[in-house]
């Protein structure tokens, strides 16, 4: 079965400094991969896509960006957080199937 | 640009009341409309998922239709539990490249 791993599950981070987070899908190959952020109060927010190695198309003009090195191995990063960079990342997976989220991490930059 | 929305947006009922949550979009031309359910600080569950094609989809107590035509879909929870409390999200799938348009969502408690 396929699985989705993501972590870490929570993150406090001061304003100025770089980010990483990484998610990684088990058992399929191929995905579409995709990040997504929930501001408190408000619906999710697609932020970066990808359907394979090395191809990724952001949806929102932002502080962040996204990397795919492995087939199921997706990474965003920022090299310096803001403020409103706080929230609830997901990311996700699908492969003409329903949309699989992993567990969220929490990031709250201080 | 598809837009969806989820009225109410928080919803109360005693334990063993049927729940029904709404989720309208304004695109009719979707591929699927996907119903979640997210727990407090969890990520999303998939619960359901509509072909365009379907009119409805049954999963235990769930049951969810669509009408593609009035831009509706319904989200039928049968005799409701404590733990069925949860914040519920429609999502419609317009695009190629399996992009999802998120509702709010509804957030829903039962109470015992």
């Amino acid at each position: 079965s396929q699985t989705i791993h993501q972590w870490p599950a929570t993150l406090v981070q001061p304003v100025g400094s770089p980010l990483s987070l990484e998610c990684t899908v088990e058992g399929t190959s191929n995905p579409n991969l995709y990040w997504y952020r929930q501001a408190a109060g408000r619906g999710l927010q697609l932020l970066f896509y990808s359907v394979g190695i090395g191809q990724i198309s952001s949806e929102v003009p932002q502080n962040l960006s996204a990397s795919r090195p492995q087939d199921r191995q997706f990474i965003l990063s920022s090299k310096k957080l803001l403020l409103s960079d706080s929230g609830f990342y997901l990311c996700a997976w699908r492969r003409n199937s329903p949309l699989h989220f992993g567990n969220g991490t929490r990031l709250t930059v201080t | 640009k598809q837009e969806v929305t989820q009225i109410p947006a928080a919803l109360s009922v005693p334990e063993g009341e049927n729940l029904v949550l709404n989720c309208s979009f304004t695109d009719s031309a979707i591929y699927n409309l996907q119903w979640f359910r997210q727990d407090p600080g969890k990520g999303l569950t998939s619960l359901l998922l509509i072909q365009s094609s379907q009119r409805e989809q049954t999963s235990g107590r769930l049951n969810a239709s669509l009408d593609k035509s009035s831009g509706r879909s319904t989200l039928y929870i049968a005799a409701s539990q404590p733990g069925d409390s949860a914040t519920y999200l429609c999502a419609a799938d317009t695009d190629s490249w399996g992009k999802l348009q998120f509702g709010a969502g509804t957030q829903v408690v039962v109470t015992p």
